[in-house]
């Protein structure tokens, strides 16, 4: 069974920099094909595709977020790690991590399964 | 590409049908004949959870009532007969390249 779990800060000060860790279990980081990818939904707000990184460690970045995003992971731990710079109010979101696995044509598939989301609140 | 859905809010009855629109802004047709769309359900207070992908592919688990159709850039969900556990919000992501992009959702309300 995939599981997925986001855990770091609640809150952060503007102009700090926020660093979530997704960690994952019954599936490998190494495990050809398989991504994991940040969203993120601002309270009453729509999903905003932040960042996606892939078994052979190609990494994706939303461009709305302007090289203030970075993503990485750590195969022994089992963790994806998302570090966001220069947090602002507007940051103020839920984020969560999921799981992107291969599809029938053996490309990027869906987002199937998520983690329960990490509230993030930035304010001094 | 910008996915844009509508309506922006439905207000639906037990048992009937409902209908949810998404628009893309390029064609999610790939080369391999597949249309990279996913519709997605967020349930209040929960994470999304997957229920098309591939624009008519039911997910693992996901009642037959849900089905997706469309091709190239007009795309929608049916719900054949909505039940009260279907409440929430709707959203769509195309899935075709980077950035993946996701629609302003649609929330589905019980009347």
């Amino acid at each position: 069974q995939i599981t997925l779990k986001e855990s770091g800060p609640t809150l952060v000060k503007p102009t700090q920099t926020l660093t979530l860790t997704c960690t994952v279990s019954g599936f490998s980081l190494s495990t050809g094909g398989v991504g994991v990818g940040w969203i993120r939904q601002p309270p009453g707000k729509a999903l905003e595709w932040l960042a996606l990184i892939y078994w052979n460690d190609d990494k994706r970045y939303s461009p709305s977020l302007k090289g203030r995003v970075a993503i990485t992971k750590d195969t022994s731990k089992d963790q994806v790690v998302l570090t966001l710079t220069n947090m602002d109010p507007a940051d103020t979101a839920t984020y969560y991590c999921a799981h992107r696995g291969w599809d029938i044509a053996a490309r990027p598939g869906p987002f199937d399964v998520w983690g329960q989301g990490t509230m993030v609140t930035v304010s001094s | 590409i910008v996915t844009t859905q509508s309506p922006l809010s439905l207000p639906v009855t037990p048992g009937e049908p409902a209908s949810i629109s998404c628009r893309s802004s390029q064609s999610l047709l790939h080369s391999n004949g597949y249309n990279y769309l996913d519709w997605y359900l967020q349930k209040p207070g929960k994470s999304p959870q997957l229920l098309i992908y591939l624009a008519s592919r039911r997910a693992s688990g996901v009642p037959d009532r849900f089905s997706g159709s469309g091709s190239g850039t007009d795309f929608t969900l049916k719900i054949s007969r909505v039940e009260a556990e279907d409440v929430g919000i709707y959203y769509c992501m195309q899935a075709l390249q980077d950035p993946l992009a996701f629609g302003g959702g649609t929330k589905v309300e019980i009347k």
